[in-house]
């Protein structure tokens, strides 16, 4: 099993809508989680951190299972501006470990 | 206030030809932190920085790669001699210390081995 696996998408989404993608890790020591999103031949930016409570910025929520080990991140109200690449972040063992990204496309 | 500054933009180099990036952090970042990324994958952490001590190199590839970071601020990483996989983007990002796990990317070095 991969340290940290995202489902590559693409998840082409209309305009509006609401989407929803997960980030699965394998170290269950794992200690801090986040999404940067990257745009088209740009670098990373920090999303969010993603708490144990969970985590909302505006549209964005994320949220944390321990139990399952994953990540989440959903987007309502989806605009063409979120049209990136969402990349996972997991902190284990005194490391950082980025998965490939979710690519998302949002539709006029 | 200025992010973290990379040069060149890039670089096209024939393969067995050396290469250098370098990269000036945000001021008073403590840490800084070379990826590799590849198309379509995220970035691959080469190595990591506490001011001027490599603390975890693990993942650079000692053969052809070096890096340093002499005062503990800018940074200079090394490929000599290049290969054709080694063509990617090299990231540079910092944050205020590790702790802090904010990192804010420069744009990235594209290079091109031929």
């Amino acid at each position: 099993r991969k340290e940290v696996e995202q489902d590559p998408g693409p998840f082409n989404v209309p305009e509006g809508a609401t989407v929803a993608f997960n980030c699965t890790y394998s170290n269950s020591a794992s200690q801090s989680f986040f999404w940067y999103r990257q745009d088209c031949r740009k670098e990373p930016k920090l999303l969010m951190s993603v708490y144990s409570s969970g985590n909302e910025d505006g549209r964005f929520t994320a949220q944390l299972n321990r139990a399952s080990q994953y990540i989440s991140l959903l987007i309502r109200d989806s605009k063409l501006s979120d049209s990136a690449t969402y990349l996972c972040v997991v902190t284990a063992d005194d490391k950082i470990i980025f998965g490939k990204g979710t690519r998302l496309h949002i539709l006029p | 206030e200025a992010g973290v500054v990379q040069s060149p933009r890039y670089k096209i180099i024939e393969k067995k030809q050396p290469v250098a990036f370098w990269c000036n952090p945000i001021s008073g970042h403590n840490t800084l932190y070379w990826y590799l990324q590849n198309l379509g994958q995220g970035p691959e952490l080469l190595i990591r920085y506490e001011n001027e001590e490599a603390v975890d190199d693990s993942q650079l590839p000692k053969d052809r790669f070096s890096a340093e970071r002499l005062k503990g601020v800018d940074s200079t990483l090394k490929i000599q001699p290049a290969e054709l996989g080694d063509s990617a983007v090299y990231l540079c990002a910092s944050s205020i210390y590790y702790g802090h796990y904010e990192q804010y990317f420069g744009p990235g070095t594209r290079l091109t081995v031929t």
